[in-house]
């Protein structure tokens, strides 16, 4: 049982590039987001889903794009990469609402540098 | 918006210190309340959870915290920290069992001195 894996660990981008994070869980869990998170200001949610094929915006949405075609990934696009969207990003998964099923569980996290 | 306030931002302690981190947040209704850890160069990891029940819960490591409703507040505890506690610590709030739609507070860097 793997988990939240995320796919790279590290990438550094340029300026005006495209690249999409990696996110697979295999807990069959519901819901899934991604956060990003800088430093003094926690981490803040960028999308989520609440199943296969329906996603919605967070708290700090722009410059992102995703797609849930599946219960299992959740990938993150970053249509043209730039210097604020240097950071490091965490995807996260929960199996439900109610009592219990609230609890988070994270990937390991990529730290992406866009130069 | 609900929002999350964690009012220390680094915090040095000895060994066998005591701990306590604040957190207090804004939302009048009912919220599930959560505490994770970060250890240098890893993910994020529950410590404990809030859902209902007794407002005192423990976690793992000794860590325990306190869920004051009438002060809107979910305090962090240890009674003696450790090296291995150096850490980020990290507050999270999901009002309404919102999936896991979570707003997490800004951070407590707490590093412990041998």
């Amino acid at each position: 049982n793997a988990g939240v894996t995320q796919t790279p660990k590290f990438q550094v981008l340029k300026t005006g590039q495209s690249m999409t994070l990696q996110c697979a869980q295999d807990m069959n869990h519901e819901y899934m987001s991604w956060y990003r998170q800088d430093p003094g200001m926690g981490l803040r949610l960028i999308h989520y889903s609440v199943g296969a094929g329906i996603t919605d915006q967070g708290e700090v949405p722009n410059g992102y794009n995703v797609s849930r075609s599946t219960t299992e990934d959740f990938p993150l696009r970053l249509l043209s990469a730039a210097p604020s969207q240097t950071s490091v990003y965490f995807c996260a998964s929960s199996y439900g609402t109610g009592t219990g099923g609230t609890e988070a569980f994270f990937g390991q996290g990529t730290r992406l540098t866009v130069v | 918006a609900q929002s999350v306030s964690q009012h220390n931002h680094h915090v040095i302690l000895s060994e066998a210190a005591s701990l306590e981190l604040g957190c207090n947040y804004s939302y009048g209704g009912t919220v599930n309340l959560f505490w994770y850890v970060q250890y240098p160069g890893q993910h994020l990891q529950l410590l404990l959870k809030y859902f209902s029940g007794d407002p005192l819960v423990k976690g793992i490591k000794g860590f325990e915290a306190e869920f004051i409703k009438s002060k809107f507040s979910f305090n962090l505890r240890k009674p003696s920290v450790q090296w291995s506690d150096t850490a980020e610590y990290f507050c999270a709030v999901n009002p309404n069992n919102a999936g896991n739609m979570l707003t997490f507070g800004g951070g407590t860097r707490l590093m412990v001195k041998p």
